[in-house]
């Protein structure tokens, strides 16, 4: 079945220093993924959503790339900031439903 | 700004017990979610559903599941007969498009089965 996981279970960063996450993927055919932010007692929270016809997607202080060749999706946070701690988890589609795969997460903790 | 909303957040069962759990998704959405993500373990996807119908089911929603949307705003996760691993988080979200983009989360019920 398909399977997403993530490179590193905690990451510790220094506020305005930059974060990046990493999430590997095993299923070529995903096409559709997603990273969300969970912070303590609360759902997923969308930040950012890119198409496997794109490598890079840019919003507000994030930015996801993906390789389609090794399979790989990362999430990078500029200039972070106390309130990013949270847990990162990538989910992944493969546009035959609405089924999301997720990655297990990232624990996320800013260094003031 | 909109959002999922979720009630209880913590519901305590004995286990064979029914439950349900509510969510009443962002206005006007279209497509309705449930996850759960047991403690410690990665949010699983449970059913989507569209158009007063199950568009969509995992194999973790089996016949002890059922979902409804009994009014224009609420939507419920029904588990007949509980048992001790249903413990889990559990999501609602909602999206108003075709498709799993963009989903909105609501805040999670914790169910605890003993």
């Amino acid at each position: 079945g398909e399977s997403v996981g993530l490179h590193l279970p905690t990451l510790s960063v220094q506020e305005g220093d930059n974060s990046i996450i990493n999430c590997a993927y095993s299923n070529s055919a995903s096409d559709y993924f997603i990273w969300y932010k969970q912070e303590s007692g609360k759902g997923p929270q969308f930040i950012i959503d890119i198409r496997s016809n794109m490598d890079k997607r840019q919003g507000q202080r994030v930015t996801v790339l993906l390789n389609k060749t090794v399979k790989h999706l990362s999430l990078q946070i500029a200039a972070t900031q106390p309130g990013d701690s949270a847990v990162y988890f990538c989910a992944e589609n493969t546009n035959t439903g609405n089924q999301f795969y997720f990655g297990t997460g990232t624990s996320l903790t800013v260094i003031p | 700004e909109p959002e999922v909303t979720q009630t209880p957040s913590h519901q305590v069962t004995q286990m064979g017990q029914e439950v349900i759990l509510r969510c009443v998704p962002i206005s006007n959405h279209l497509y309705f979610y449930w996850y759960r993500q047991i403690l410690g373990q990665k949010v699983e996807f449970l059913v989507s559903f569209y158009n007063n119908e199950i568009s969509e089911k995992s194999e973790i929603f089996d016949d002890q599941f059922s979902v409804e949307r009994p009014d224009g705003s609420n939507f419920t996760l029904k588990i007949r007969s509980t048992k001790l691993e249903d413990s889990a988080m559990y999501f609602c979200a909602s999206s108003n498009d075709r498709g799993p983009y963009e989903q909105y989360f609501g805040p999670g019920t914790r169910l605890t089965v003993t």
